[in-house]
């Protein structure tokens, strides 16, 4: 399958600690931000999304975490398990059905 | 229901070469759009279709490229003819076209290597 994690950054943690996987967005006026995961030789499958007008949002063990200020997303998955390795890429756009820009993806590689 | 299914998973073509990559969203969406990621980047916007009509086709690389989706159904990405730089996995997702957000969801990919 496609190597999804080839020259990507790195993020180890060991299974049953809570991992952060940070991101920078380009767009002030983006409105919507989404947490994508994608394992490999599959698409990118939808995490969690949040809306410009919050700051923090809670998912099954995610949180993603909103700072406009900054142009900074977050996402804190807890209790890491192995089924959580994959690369993970957060998105953006402007308007309903517009386009998705995606950041530089994570590899999230779990320790057992 | 069926999700966004794409066709082939995978090709290998020669250099020169022309290669039709097709995409089947899920049914009633009419958002459809098409990415690629090169070489283990980013992903990266190609073009997005409303129904049958083109509404952004800013992330084309090149005349290459191109996009059909007749009928406002399936859509299909032809490259023609195909370079070495064109190695890379191509992405359909569709949505739902509403004036509220809606969430894209993707295909597995079509897997293109240019040799």
């Amino acid at each position: 399958g496609e190597s999804v994690g080839l020259h990507l950054p790195t993020l180890s943690v060991q299974e049953g600690d809570n991992s952060i996987i940070n991101c920078a967005y380009s767009n002030s006026a983006s409105d919507y931000f989404i947490w994508y995961k994608q394992e490999s030789g599959k698409g990118p499958q939808f995490i969690i999304d949040i809306r410009s007008n919050m700051d923090k949002r809670q998912g099954q063990r995610v949180t993603v975490l909103l700072n406009k200020t900054v142009k900074h997303l977050s996402l804190q998955i807890a209790a890491t398990q192995p089924g959580d390795s994959a690369v993970y890429f957060c998105a953006e756009k402007t308007g309903a059905n517009s386009k998705l820009t995606f950041g530089k993806g994570i590899t999230l590689s779990v320790r057992p | 229901e069926a999700g966004v299914t794409q066709f082939p998973s995978h090709s290998v073509i020669e250099k020169g070469q022309t290669v039709t990559l097709r995409c089947d969203p899920i049914s009633g969406h009419d958002n459809l759009y098409w990415y690629r990621r090169v070489m283990g980047k980013e992903i990266k916007f190609l073009l997005h279709f409303v129904k049958e009509s083109k509404q952004d086709e800013s992330g084309m690389p090149n005349n290459r490229f191109l996009a059909e989706r007749t009928g406002g159904t399936y859509s299909t990405l032809k490259v023609q003819p195909a370079e070495l730089e064109d190695s890379g996995v191509y992405f359909c997702a569709s949505s739902q076209l509403r004036g509220g957000i809606t969430e894209a969801f993707f295909g597995q990919g079509t897997r293109l290597t240019v040799v």
